[in-house]
């Protein structure tokens, strides 16, 4: 039972454009998202997380939007950089229902190749 | 100030012998959990510790695995007569308490290799 997808397991984008990273969810109680990077022989890093009373969350060259009537939230970053090349995780939480943990549900990961 | 701390940061076990694997949280962080990641495949929830207590195991095999966080020391996650599926990398993550928003910080990995 995957709770949290992501369906492409690859992105490849040229340095300087826009890579848009989706995934999507059936959990309805899920109440915030959260997208990690990681690269290869490391831990997940924080990226950025958007709670499920907003639609959007920006920082820097990374924006967050969640779509809650479509279970669907995207990660854009503008202008992609080869440094962004990683594995891109979606997570979920059900905080609110969940019993107040901190406990998050992974999607499987997207790679994200940004070529020079 | 040091993150989360993970080690062995590999382990190579023969079928039937047991693995150790050791989590530091982040100083000042007394909640720990525990995530396993397969060969492509995303991260999966095994444990969710407080110090001393297990607060939520839905995520553990029924046999073999066993987590603990005690009062002085790391967090353990024992995985008794390992086969060649255990296989994977282990993740801790710790945050600081159960506030909403609470970002997990995650170590850097333990993989097992069973033979």
């Amino acid at each position: 039972d995957q709770q949290v997808k992501q369906n492409s397991p690859s992105l490849s984008v040229q340095e300087g454009r826009i890579s848009i990273l989706n995934c999507d969810y059936t959990n309805s109680m899920f109440d915030y998202f959260l997208w990690y990077k990681k690269y290869p022989a490391e831990g997940p890093t924080f990226l950025i997380s958007i709670s499920s009373i907003k639609d959007k969350n920006e920082d820097g060259r990374f924006t967050v939007f969640l779509n809650k009537s479509a279970k669907h939230l995207s990660l854009h970053i503008v202008p992609s950089q080869p440094g962004d090349s990683a594995v891109y995780f979606c997570a979920a939480s059900d905080y609110l229902y969940g019993g107040a943990t901190n406990k998050l549900i992974f999607g499987t990961g997207t790679l994200l190749a940004v070529q020079p | 100030n040091a993150g989360v701390m993970q080690n062995p940061r590999h382990l190579v076990r023969r079928r039937g012998q047991e693995a150790r694997l050791r989590c530091s949280p982040v100083k000042g962080h007394s909640h720990v959990y525990w995530y396993r990641q397969l060969p492509e495949e995303g991260l999966k929830f095994m444990v969710y510790l407080q110090k001393e207590n297990i607060i939520d195991e839905s995520g553990m095999p029924k046999e073999r695995f066993s987590a603990e966080f005690p009062k002085e020391g790391p967090s353990i996650l024992r995985i008794q007569q390992v086969v060649r599926g255990d296989s994977a990398a282990y993740f801790c993550a710790s945050s600081p308490g159960t506030d909403y928003a609470n970002v997990l910080t995650f170590g850097a990995g333990s993989r097992l290799t069973v033979l």
